[in-house]
């Protein structure tokens, strides 16, 4: 199947410092690009989403482009907080036009 | 309002035993998906049930896997002949029909012994 490749598997920043975790995706057609955030023994929950009619999205401290050429994808949190630690998905649509092929996670850790 | 929901939020079994986990998801959300969250892995993808419309089953790893939904809402997930490679959490998300944002539930944790 196609496939969503995420890096770093992990993360490891100081509290006030920026993190940025980057996918890949091999599916041409793919045009929506979500990303989770999963605390330890929690659901994901949806930070920020981008369609490929754009190629930059910001949501306060949380930010993600996109490069539909290069099929690849990126957050980017600015003045992390020991509260950002969390595994972080990154996804994209398939040709199915609902099922969503998602990364293998990255484990931010935020220390204070 | 209320989430998704998922039953129960662990179970233990031993192997060859049959499961079936639940999931209820979020009131007026007609496409309901099942993933599956290995140890260390993203989500894999098992099946999508949108309406009255036949599922799309193609994500399921084999034939000990089957799931319905009743009445277009609650969804039931059986694994037949459980092995301990099925050990794993469920994840069930719901979202609106033409919607891609998908929520998610809180996951069934299954321990195959």
């Amino acid at each position: 199947g196609e496939n969503v490749e995420q890096h770093p598997s992990t993360l490891s920043v100081q509290e006030g410092d920026s993190a940025v975790i980057k996918c890949t995706y091999s599916d041409s057609a793919s045009n929506y690009f979500p990303w989770y955030k999963q605390e330890l023994g929690k659901r994901p929950q949806l930070i920020i989403d981008i369609r490929s009619n754009v190629g930059e999205k910001k949501d306060q401290r949380i930010a993600v482009t996109l490069n539909k050429t290069a099929k690849h994808f990126s957050l980017h949190i600015t003045e992390t907080q020991p509260e950002d630690s969390a595994v972080y998905f990154c996804a994209a649509d398939t040709n199915s036009g609902y099922a969503l092929n998602f990364g293998k996670g990255t484990s931010l850790l935020v220390t204070p | 309002g209320a989430g998704v929901s998922q039953s129960p939020s662990n179970k233990v079994t031993e192997k060859g035993k049959d499961v079936e986990l639940r999931c209820d998801p979020i009131s007026g959300h007609t496409a309901l998906y099942w993933y599956r969250q290995s140890l260390g892995q993203g989500l894999e993808f098992l099946i999508y049930f949108q309406g009255n419309s036949a599922p799309d089953k193609s994500g399921l790893p084999s034939d000990r896997f089957s799931a319905e939904r009743t009445g277009g809402s609650v969804s039931t997930l059986t694994i037949q002949r459980t092995q301990q490679e099925d050990s794993a959490v469920y994840l069930c998300a719901s979202s609106l029909v033409g919607q891609e944002t998908q929520y998610f539930g809180p996951g069934t944790r299954l321990l195959v012994l």
